[in-house]
């Protein structure tokens, strides 16, 4: 157990809906990176959040987005859903914003969205 | 950019065979290097690391040399297990300071598949 926390396990949603995605990071780490692995593109980094504010995009869609509380806690919105946001989406945190060799990433167990 | 490539599975081994996964890397700066492996069903878990250029990450049974000479990090274990079957990913991560856009993201390879029969 990583210790971070991700509901719900599994989503099955239609074309067109909205989703939010919830992470709970390890007690005390301020990182929270969302990735999305999927067969075609691989797991791939989406986006990064320290201490409730933005730090780092990657290959995220404009009908993405992510926030994180007070409290740590991240979700990420999915609008608009079509069949190719299918995948296992997953979250990770950290202790630390920056790359150093200590600031391991953590990851939890993923949540799978189905789009029918 | 940054980039991961790993040999293209699935790998198919019996019971105490001997076990490469190739990994070589794309990147700017000098990045640090992982294994992360995931079991079915589970989130991923780091298996391994390097953090510069010579170093042996070992876990497990598992090692990886980080080779800054053929940008590579292959993944070797002497006597694999059937519990080793999984997915394993290489990824490196790239040091960003102020005004960097990195910030420790993980790049990832496509992943491997490892089935161990007995």
């Amino acid at each position: 157990d990583s210790g971070v926390t991700q509901t719900p396990k599994h989503l099955i949603t239609a074309t067109g809906q909205r989703v939010t995605l919830r992470c709970s990071p390890r007690s005390g780490d301020l990182s929270v990176y969302w990735y999305q692995q999927s067969l075609d593109q691989g797991l791939q980094f989406l986006i990064q959040y320290y201490n409730g504010e933005e730090r780092a995009k990657g290959n995220i869609l404009e009908r993405f987005s992510a926030q994180q509380f007070p409290d740590l806690h991240s979700e990420l919105n999915l609008s608009s859903l079509e069949l190719g946001d299918s995948a296992l989406y997953f979250c990770a945190s950290s202790v630390a914003l920056w790359g150093t060799s200590d600031n391991e990433q953590f990851f939890g167990p993923g949540t799978r969205l189905t789009v029918l | 950019g940054n980039s991961v490539t790993q040999m293209e599975g699935p790998v198919t081994l019996s019971e105490e065979a001997f076990l490469t996964i190739n990994c070589t890397y794309t990147a700017t700066g000098y990045p640090s290097l992982f294994w992360y492996v995931q079991y079915p069903g589970e989130g991923l878990q780091l298996l391994l690391k390097a953090t510069k250029a010579d170093d042996k990450g070992s876990n497990k049974g598992f090692e990886a040399t980080y080779r800054k000479e053929t940008t590579s990090f292959h993944l070797e274990k002497g006597s694999v297990q059937v519990s080793d079957s999984a997915v394993y990913f290489c990824a490196l991560r790239i040091y960003s300071n102020a005004g960097g856009t990195s910030y420790g993201k993980l790049t990832f390879g496509q992943g491997t598949i490892l089935t161990v029969h007995p």
